[in-house]
């Protein structure tokens, strides 16, 4: 069974530095995709970034970016130019082809402060 | 372009009492997702369904939970004789048939059992 697996319940950064959150995963498909969502305090689940597994490019948004490593099954995030919006709960995702539903890390709770 | 519709935002229901959760997808969505969010976790998959059809509920408890997706009309998450374990975030997620793995949230209903 697949799984996803952040080690850092909790994180802190300073506004305008950089932080990196870390996920894991299990799996033995070949063809998946990886996802960061944020969660803030308004419950909302918004997505953040996207990664094809096929690609071997990283992806980019703006201010956050990935570090896909296939091969070490690592899918970490980047956040550039911290700011105080970003405070948050940032879950990690993995949805594979074999089933039709995401499955989520427990999170990291991110606090930017000022 | 109305986002994935969640109703109601807050319910509280006493110990026996049963709550029904409704989702509306995205516009022109016809896949459905819910999950569950217990506190400090991350999301839970619980039922995957189609108009009409349950494609995948292997994430749903055996007893007291159902869901439906009708052809007219919101996905319904029905819990029957609720117990204070049933107090969670619920979220419904939609896709289209293009692009499974992209799924857009709703912003959740928050269950209080009394």
């Amino acid at each position: 069974a697949q799984t996803v697996t952040q080690s850092q319940p909790e994180m802190s950064v300073q506004e305008a530095e950089t932080v990196t959150l870390s996920c894991t995963y299990d799996t033995s498909e070949n063809n998946y995709y990886l996802f960061w969502y944020k969660q803030p305090p308004s419950r909302q689940m918004i997505l953040v970034i996207r990664q094809e597994a096929y690609k071997q490019q990283n992806a980019t948004e703006n201010r956050f970016s990935v570090n896909f490593q296939k091969a070490a099954k690592s899918f970490s995030l980047k956040i550039s130019d911290s700011q105080l919006g970003d405070t948050a709960m940032y879950f990690c995702a993995y949805y594979g082809g074999s089933q039709g539903n995401l499955i989520f890390g427990k999170g990291t709770k991110l606090s930017v402060k000022p | 372009n109305a986002g994935v519709m969640q109703n109601p935002r807050h319910l509280v229901r006493r110990r026996g009492q049963e709550a029904r959760l409704r989702c509306s997808p995205m516009k022109g969505h016809s896949h459905v997702y819910w999950y569950r969010q217990l506190p400090e976790e991350g999301l839970k998959f619980m039922v995957y369904l189609q108009k009409e059809n349950i494609i995948d509920e292997s994430g749903m408890p055996k007893e007291r939970f159902s869901a439906e997706f009708p052809k007219e009309g919101p996905s319904i998450l029905r819990i029957q004789q609720v117990v204070r374990g049933d107090s969670a975030a619920y979220f419904c997620a939609s896709s289209s048939g293009l692009g499974f793995y992209e799924q857009y949230f709703g912003p959740g209903t928050r269950l209080t059992v009394t």
